[in-house]
This record gives structure tokens, C-alpha cells and sequence, in this order.
């Protein structure tokens, strides 16, 4: 099945850096790839995804990037704000039968200090 | 319009018991996912429901099972109840299934096994 590794764990920048979560994943199958914010007490929330058949992708201060070729997919944020603080997570998905069979990355915590 | 509503929020249970969970999804939403939530093993697919018909179903064992009413609320069931088992239990809702419609997820119900 897929495996999906992201690094780092926990990732802790100033207020106004920019900040990069990077995932891999095994099964060249996979032709979606979202990513989500968790925050305490809440469940994940979508912020920003992108499908196999594009490289890049940019909602105002996030971007994603993919390649293919090397299985990994990465989330920008730029410009960060403390209420960016947060758990990242990636995950990638498999169509099976029409459906939405993600699997997730173990997150990342991002910390950012005013 | 209401976000994914589950209830209860919090659970304590004892080992060897049985609980049932249940989710309500966006109106409108007819596709409702389950996930497991844990420190050990993050975050993992429990299984969908569309049209009160399960369509696919994570690695997990026979404990656990689910269902779908014609309203598209669910309910998720674990049986024989072990240690393992405590984790956040996260429901999200779609309009239909498939990668073209956003999931919401829902604030998670903690279950803990005592």
C-alpha cells in the first residue's frame, strides 16, 4: 500500500519567515495530493491541494509544489503569522472505485514566534 | 450552515465493552468518511459510506464496523473494546465521493479505553 513519509516533525520559525513541510510517497498511483491544518480541538481542514497533472500551485501565502518523477510534494508558506501555529498534515491518495482513499504523513507541528 | 457535528465528544469506556459513535455531515453532503486518530500511528481511513452503502473499508479489523442512513447520518460501532483503541475518531463529509469534492471534517470524538 502507499507510505507516506513527511519531514520535519516539528518545525519552529520567526513570525515573517517562510516555512516548508516536504512529503514522499511510494505508490506512483497517487494522483492527489491535499494538505491540511490542524489545530487544537479541531479536526484537519483543507487549505490548499493539487492533482498529478500539475506542478505548482498558489493560494495567496501557500504554495505547493510537485514532482512526479522524484514522488515528493512539498507545502510553502510565506510570510508567516502566528496563527499559522499549527499541525501540518500531507497526504496522498489512490482513486479506488471513484472514491477518496487518502493516506496521511504524521505531521508537522509549525511553530511560528511572534 | 452547521459544520460536521459528532457526538459524543468525549467517551470513557472499559475494556471489553462496545460503543457507538455518530456523525452528522453538512446538509447535503451525502458521502461521510471515518478516520482514526492516534500518536502511534496518525492518522488512518476507517471507511465510506455513500448512499447508505459502504464503498470502501481501511485496514482494520471486524471490530469495527459502520453504517449509513437515508438522512446520510452515520454512526461507526467498535465492538470488544481494547486499549488500543483509544484515539480521536474523526468523521468528515463530502458532497459525493471522489477527489473533486473537498472533505470537512468534523471536531473528532475522543474516546478513551480504560
Amino acid at each position: 500500500g502507499e507510505n507516506v513519509e513527511q519531514h520535519p516533525s516539528t518545525l519552529s520559525v520567526q513570525e515573517g519567515d517562510s516555512a516548508v513541510i516536504k512529503c514522499t510517497y511510494s505508490d506512483s498511483a497517487s494522483n492527489y495530493f491535499p494538505w491540511y491544518k490542524q489545530e487544537l480541538g479541531k479536526g484537519p481542514q483543507l487549505i490548499i491541494d493539487i492533482r498529478s497533472n500539475v506542478g505548482e500551485k498558489k493560494d495567496q501565502r501557500i504554495a505547493v509544489t510537485l514532482n512526479k518523477t522524484a514522488k515528493h510534494f512539498s507545502l510553502h508558506i510565506t510570510e508567516t503569522q502566528p496563527e499559522d501555529s499549527a499541525v501540518y498534515f500531507c497526504a496522498a491518495s489512490v482513486a479506488s472505485g471513484g472514491s477518496y482513499i487518502p493516506t496521511f504523513g504524521r505531521g508537522t507541528s509549525l511553530i511560528v514566534h511572534p | 450552515k452547521a459544520g460536521v457535528t459528532q457526538t459524543p465528544r468525549y467517551l470513557i469506556k472499559t475494556r471489553g465493552q462496545q460503543v457507538t459513535l455518530s456523525c452528522s455531515p453538512i446538509s447535503g453532503h451525502r458521502s461521510v468518511s471515518w478516520y482514526q486518530q492516534t500518536p502511534g500511528q496518525g492518522l488512518q481511513f476507517l471507511f465510506e459510506y455513500f448512499s447508505e452503502t459502504q464503498r470502501n473499508k481501511g485496514n482494520f479489523p471486524g471490530r469495527f464496523s459502520g453504517r449509513q442512513f437515508s438522512n446520510s447520518r452515520s454512526e461507526m460501532n467498535v465492538s470488544t473494546l481494547e486499549l488500543g483503541d483509544s484515539a480521536l475518531y474523526l468523521c468528515a463529509s463530502s458532497l459525493a465521493p471522489g477527489q473533486g469534492y473537498e472533505q470537512y471534517f468534523g471536531p473528532g470524538t475522543r474516546l478513551t479505553v480504560t
